[in-house]
């Protein structure tokens, strides 16, 4: 089946720990992007891609990082320096003209 | 930088009754789109509005794109309880290379029975 794929869907880590979350697609899209979502909130962007080895910074990408060595994946890596990590967070694909977005299911991230 | 902005926040409706959420940009959009996130879910895309002043139905829900493409609406009519769920529009720019989907803050619609 063709879609969007995150994992896992829920992650613990102590505080001051780096964690990376998964996002896999099989859609042949060109852009992704991440997002994070807070209760009550919509949804602010980090990091967007439009190509392999090219992204640029959204809205809130203090302390986040991400990589796009492959067309398929767009992890992204929450880093001790990201003061409030505990969030939704989002990944999503499309085609390059400005067709819709497909999300993944989401990875509900916690730190203690 | 862009930005969309979504009202009403909240929205509690009896069932049948009727619902709107407008969705404001502060720059010009290339299209604007909405989406539907179902409670613990992710958002799944309803439609795409691409043209000044557009206007498009699905069965209850009508979506309208203004003339000058900063703003934009969903209205259902006679909400039911599988309408729950909150309801984002989310814009593209016009200028610049980015192709950035720049998400409302969304409407969160609570139909009573």
């Amino acid at each position: 089946d063709g879609g969007i794929t995150q994992s896992p869907k829920y992650l613990f880590r102590k505080e001051g720990q780096n964690v990376t979350l998964s996002c896999e697609q099989n859609l042949n899209h060109d852009a992704m992007y991440w997002y994070r979502q807070d209760p009550g909130q919509g949804l602010r962007l980090i990091y967007y891609s439009q190509i392999v080895n090219d992204f640029q910074k959204g809205d809130i990408a203090e302390g986040y990082s991400v990589s796009r060595e492959k067309k398929e994946s767009f992890p992204l890596t929450v880093t001790s320096a990201q003061k409030n990590p505990t969030a939704f967070y989002l990944c999503a694909s499309s085609f390059l003209s400005l067709t819709e977005a497909f999300f993944g299911q989401g990875t509900r991230l916690t730190v203690v | 930088g862009q930005q969309v902005m979504q009202i009403p926040q909240y929205q509690h409706v009896q069932e049948g009754e009727d619902f709107t959420t407008y969705c404001n940009s502060s720059t010009t959009l290339s299209n604007i789109q909405w989406y539907k996130q179902r409670p613990g879910g992710h958002p799944v895309f309803l439609i795409q509005l691409v043209k000044s002043g557009e206007v498009k139905k699905q069965k209850r829900l009508t979506f309208q794109f203004g003339e000058a493409k900063k703003n934009s609406s969903l209205h259902i009519t006679a909400t039911q309880t599988t309408d729950v769920g909150t309801y984002f529009c989310a814009g593209r720019k016009t200028s610049g290379s980015a192709r950035q989907l720049t998400f409302g803050s969304g409407t969160q619609l609570t139909v009573l029975p």
